[in-house]
């Protein structure tokens, strides 16, 4: 079974900091994407990624997946309060053949 | 709407009860997804349509889980003799891509099934 590993799990901070987060396979995957949930809601998509080293930026986040495409990083320069939710990662073209989820890093940004 | 929508948003039932959840996808999308997710776990996978046909059910848990999508447009999610284990929230999720990954996913906001 493909897992993918996220960490941190929790991750509180103060307005202003950045911060890394951080998804981890043992599999190959043709694609990985990014989402983000906010509770009561459904993950909204942030980005998709599927060249190996690629570097793809949204405003104050920046994407990177790895050059043997395993494993990614998010990282968010002067977090917002606004960007409080949880974080998940998704890896699609694996063995399994359909998209999978990590377990998500909750992260609050507090004001 | 323009987005998925799902009905009910809350749904508590009795242990042994059946249970249909339903789902209204985008217009036109061709995918549609089913996950089960837990309280702050991350989405597991259970079953994927392209149009009317199930291509994957290996999510599905049990044999009292059932998934259908006559049309190719709405679908629902049939859980049988509900178990206390059952209780998540389950989303639904449409892609305009044919395929199980490639593109991107639209959630609906979930029905959230409590089991008693």
């Amino acid at each position: 079974t493909q897992l993918l590993e996220q960490s941190p799990q929790f991750l509180s901070i103060q307005e202003g900091e950045n911060l890394t987060v951080y998804c981890n396979s043992s599999s190959v995957f043709s694609s990985l994407q990014w989402y983000r949930q906010e509770p009561g809601e459904g993950p909204v998509l942030l980005v998709t990624v599927v060249t190996g080293g690629e570097v793809k930026k949204l405003k104050r986040l920046t994407f990177q997946f790895g050059d043997a495409r395993k494993d990614s990083s998010l990282h968010i320069t002067a977090a917002q309060p606004g960007d409080t939710g949880l974080y998940l990662c998704a890896g699609g073209g694996g063995s399994q053949g359909n998209l999978i989820f990590g377990k998500g890093t909750k992260l609050s940004v507090k004001p | 709407g323009a987005g998925v929508s799902q009905s009910p948003r809350y749904k508590v039932a009795k242990r042994g009860q059946d249970v249909a959840l339903r789902c209204d996808p985008i217009s036109g999308h061709v995918s549609l997804f089913w996950y089960q997710q837990a309280l702050g776990q991350g989405p597991e996978f259970l079953t994927y349509f392209q149009n009317e046909a199930q291509l994957d059910k290996s999510g599905l848990p049990s044999d009292r889980f059932f998934a259908e999508r006559p049309e190719g447009s709405v679908s629902t999610l049939k859980i049988q003799r509900t178990q206390q284990e059952d209780s998540a929230v389950y989303l639904c999720a449409s892609s305009l891509s044919g395929g199980p990954y490639t593109g991107e996913l639209f959630f609906g906001e979930g029905s959230r099934l409590t089991v008693l």
